[in-house]
């Protein structure tokens, strides 16, 4: 089935320590997304891609790192400078704009806190 | 001012009742708006998409109003099963593919 993959469900990083965020789609979508989401709060935006080896900072992109080397994946860095990484951390893509279907498509997320 | 703005609820409605959300947005070149729910840290899914004729899906109906960049969503009969969290979504048509959520509205709805 087609879909979006996150990994790990949960994960831990210790002070100083860089952890990445696994995204992979099958979806053959060009657009992708990462947004962080805290207890009670909405979704944020720290990056996006439109299209491989391209991709544009978000609202909240500081203390954060991406790569776009593959269309199907869309990894997290998050780097010791983020100094409050513990969230809920949430991969998207979605088609061009303007097709039928144009929703965002969501991985079930990864939880990450800081030990 | 955030792009996405919306009521900071949370709303606590009896079964049955009728109760609507408000959603503003700053970026008047927005192309594409959309209203999704999220269940306790589950991934948002997309309940509709908001046209500016307005449209309709059984008990929801969406508005849009471009002139006053303003989104509406309008719950009736309202089931304890509506209970969740409703996020208001834009995306922009510059920069690409950016795709913006306000921070969303808390339902309660109870027996």
């Amino acid at each position: 089935d087609g879909g979006i993959t996150q990994s790990p469900k949960y994960l831990f990083r210790k002070e100083g320590q860089n952890v990445t965020l696994s995204c992979e789609q099958n979806l053959n979508h060009d657009a992708m997304y990462w947004y962080r989401q805290d207890p009670g709060q909405g979704l944020r935006l720290i990056y996006y891609s439109q299209i491989v080896n391209d991709f544009q900072k978000g609202d909240i992109a500081e203390g954060y790192s991406v790569s776009r080397e593959k269309k199907e994946s869309f990894p997290l860095t998050v780097t010791s400078a983020q100094k409050n990484p513990t969230a809920f951390y949430l991969c998207a893509s979605s088609p061009p704009r303007g097709t039928t279907n144009e929703k965002l498509f969501f991985g079930s997320g990864t939880q990450l806190s800081v030990l | 001012r955030k792009e996405v703005e919306q009521d900071p609820g949370p709303f606590n409605v009896p079964e049955g009742a009728t109760v609507a959300f408000n959603c503003t947005y700053s970026n008047s070149a927005s192309q594409s708006f959309f209203w999704y729910r999220q269940d306790c840290r589950k991934e948002p899914k997309l309940l509709m998409s908001v046209y500016s004729s307005g449209n309709e899906d059984g008990r929801f109906t969406a508005q849009l109003n471009r002139a006053s960049q303003y989104i509406s969503l309008l719950i009736r009969d309202s089931k304890l099963s509506d209970s969740a969290t409703y996020l208001c979504v834009v995306r922009g048509n510059t920069g690409g593919f950016k795709t913006i959520f306000g921070a969303g509205t808390r339902l309660f709805v109870k027996a």
